[in-house]
């Protein structure tokens, strides 16, 4: 079955430091990719997507290709800040023969810390 | 807009009791997901509604169930409560007609079971 691997945390960073958290999947077909983040004390927020191969999905400084060949979204941004402490989770959406199955396989989720 | 609406925020049961959880989706969605998410699991997919239909459902045992009302709200149940059932109960709506749609997800339903 479908299933997301992402790096476990937790990472803790000093603001403006660079930031990747690695996100590996399997499935079949072609799933659309997805990267969550949730801030304390709320629910999931969509960060960015990405829908097929080679696509770069980007939102607030963040970015994440999508890449077939070796499996992976990895999320990154050039710059972190304070206010980017939360829990990001990698996710996809699997596909069966009827298109969508309509549901997604989340990672473990990365706790991320940035100190000032 | 309103966003995704869980009720109860909290709640308290024993071994044994059932429960259940309401969610109202945001304005216009169709499409209503359930997922848990526990620190050892993470978040696993419980089921997944359209337009009153379950059109997914995950690997949870049959004391789980859910259902989807013609406003588009939607209720999940668990029956015969275990302590394994304590967790955050999220649920989120999408517009539910194109694939893949953006989930929007409520602040989630915090059960404790003792």
């Amino acid at each position: 079955g479908d299933s997301v691997t992402q790096m476990e945390g937790p990472v803790t960073l000093s603001e403006e430091a660079f930031l990747t958290i690695n996100c590996t999947y399997t499935a079949t077909g072609y799933p659309s990719l997805f990267w969550y983040v949730q801030y304390p004390g709320e629910g999931l927020q969509l960060l960015l997507k990405a829908t097929k191969a080679d696509d770069k999905g980007s939102n607030k400084g963040f970015e994440a290709t999508y890449r077939k060949e070796t499996t992976s979204f990895h999320l990154e941004k050039g710059s972190v800040q304070v206010s980017d402490s939360a829990v990001y989770f990698c996710a996809l959406s699997g596909v069966n023969s009827g298109g969508s199955n309509y549901k997604l396989t989340f990672g473990k989720g990365t706790l991320l810390t940035v100190n000032p | 807009k309103a966003g995704v609406t869980q009720t109860p925020r909290y709640l308290i049961k024993t071994r044994g009791q059932q429960v259940t959880l309401s969610c109202s989706p945001i304005s216009g969605h169709r499409s209503v997901s359930w997922y848990q998410q526990t620190p050892g699991q993470g978040l696993q997919f419980l089921f997944e509604y359209f337009s009153e239909t379950q059109r997914n459902k995950g690997n949870f045992p049959g004391r789980f169930s859910g259902r989807q009302f013609s406003n588009s709200r939607s209720e999940m149940n668990v029956s015969t409560l275990e302590l394994g059932d304590s967790a955050l109960y999220l649920c989120a709506s999408m517009v539910g007609t194109t694939s893949p749609g953006e989930l929007f997800f409520g602040e989630g339903s915090r059960l404790t079971v003792l």
